[in-house]
């Protein structure tokens, strides 16, 4: 299995604070993704990474950051929770363009 | 526009008959790659196969087959003999330009097909 953790697992917070979830890598990949699962659909894309310090937007990016200080680590950070952004997050890290991403376990993050 | 469209929302299959799960994607890139996956109820996503646009021959691992056909911009997934074991939801997701600077390419999903074999 890849070496792909995620943590926390699960998350309940309060509107208005800020949460941050941790990807951590031992694969030496360089590309390194944040999704979010809603029903209906299917996973989205909020931030990538191809390398440290080198990020960029998806396409559900607002309220969201990102931060890659280390190969190892891609750090979610949502600035001031909202109950919208309820979810369940899954990071994915990737070798190279022909090969397939492996996926963390995801993390259940409430936002009441 | 979607870029990964799965509409078959829900499917049943009979325990030992094949299934195919449909799966029709947009892209101008040449150069593109088919993705499966396979998420079950405990919420773990496991990947399935995979097919090159540029590979002449449809991929095949094991049970999973995929049916490729580049002109309609289909990619669906055949499971053969199916199992009670296949009980999951089945994403296909796409990457584009595989041989730019990928870096600024991710996967793509479509909003995925529950499969339920019934014994």
């Amino acid at each position: 299995d890849a070496g792909i953790t995620q943590s926390p697992r699960h998350k309940v917070t309060e509107t208005g604070t800020p949460v941050t979830l941790r990807c951590h890598q031992t694969e030496n990949h360089r590309y390194m993704y944040w999704y979010r699962q809603d029903p209906g659909h299917g996973l989205r894309l909020i931030h990538y990474s191809y390398g440290v310090k080198d990020t960029d937007k998806g396409e559900v990016s607002d309220g969201y950051s990102v931060s890659r200080s280390k190969t190892e680590d891609f750090l979610l950070t949502l600035e001031s929770a909202t109950s919208s952004q309820t979810s369940v997050y899954f990071c994915a890290i990737m070798q190279g363009a022909n090969t397939e991403a492996f996926f963390g376990q995801g993390t259940r993050l409430t936002v009441v | 526009a979607q870029k990964i469209t799965q509409t078959q929302p829900g499917m049943f299959v009979q325990e030992k008959e094949a299934v195919t799960l449909d799966c029709t994607y947009d892209t101008s890139d040449q150069s593109y790659g088919l993705f499966w996956y396979k998420q079950p109820s405990s919420g773990e996503m496991i990947f399935l196969i995979y097919q090159g646009s540029y590979d002449e021959q449809n991929a095949t691992e094991g049970r999973y087959s995929l049916n490729f056909q580049k002109a309609r911009k289909s990619a669906n997934l055949v499971i053969s003999a199916s199992q009670l074991g296949d009980s999951a939801m089945y994403f296909c997701a796409m990457r584009e330009a595989l041989f730019m600077d990928t870096g600024r390419r991710a996967l793509t999903f479509g909003s995925g097909t529950r499969l339920q074999v019934q014994p």
